[in-house]
């Protein structure tokens, strides 16, 4: 199947510190990939979708300037989490939309996130 | 607006005893339903997925799940639980194959004892 990389699976930083997680297709072009949030023993929050080329769409609720996305390649996308505080310590997870093969998302690792 | 329900947080099975995970949905359009199993501090891998045509999917080690419009349901089941299947769950939908927003349950941790 699809693979997706993600990458760090650990960060530990610095509180005011700016944090950014990569998310890469490595076999197959993503237009969308998509970043989601998961809290301890709960379920899978969508934060925004990343559009390849263009501006990304964010749910509501998710700061904009806070959670930076970059979608600059069609297997590249980058969530950079800014100025981090400690309640911005999380499970970020993203998942990348395989067009070419039924439209599925296959997702990445993860990064844990820890904010000292 | 979609949704998603996972009746039980936690299932425990004996190993080799029949796994029932138990999902419902609403959706306003015809959905696409997946099942997605998450290990300890990894992502989600998908275990099945329904579009559209047979109603009953399998899906990889063992999985499959049945789609029931009447019931608006997608169950997912496994004959004989192994203890390698100790893991959290998630039930999607997605109202264009996945390809768009995927709304998920708030999962099933699966317990699997000797």
């Amino acid at each position: 199947g699809a693979v997706v990389s993600q990458h760090p699976s650990w960060v530990i930083c610095k509180s005011g510190t700016s944090v950014k997680i990569e998310c890469r297709s490595l076999d197959f072009q993503a237009t969308t990939m998509f970043w989601y949030r998961q809290f301890p023993k709960q379920s899978l929050m969508l934060m925004a979708t990343s559009n390849e080329g263009s501006k990304a769409t964010y749910e509501q609720g998710v700061e904009k300037d806070k959670f930076l996305i970059n979608h600059a390649s069609l297997t590249l996308s980058t969530l950079t989490v800014t100025s981090a505080h400690p309640e911005d310590s999380s499970f970020y997870i993203c998942s990348a939309r395989d067009g070419g093969g039924g439209n599925i998302q296959y997702f990445g690792a993860g990064t844990r996130l820890s904010v000292l | 607006a979609q949704s998603v329900t996972q009746l039980g947080s936690h299932v425990s099975v004996s190993e080799g005893a029949l796994v029932l995970l138990r999902c419902n949905y609403s959706s306003s359009v015809p959905p696409y339903l997946f099942w997605y199993v998450q290990y300890p501090n990894q992502g989600l891998q998908l275990l099945l997925k329904y579009t559209t045509g047979a109603t009953l999917v399998k899906g990889i080690n063992g999985f499959e799940a049945e789609f029931k419009k009447s019931e608006t349901s997608f169950h997912l089941t496994k004959p004989s639980a192994h203890m390698s299947d100790a893991a959290e769950y998630f039930c999607a939908v997605s109202d264009l194959g996945g390809g768009n927003k995927l709304t998920f349950g708030t999962g099933t941790q699966l317990k699997v004892e000797l």
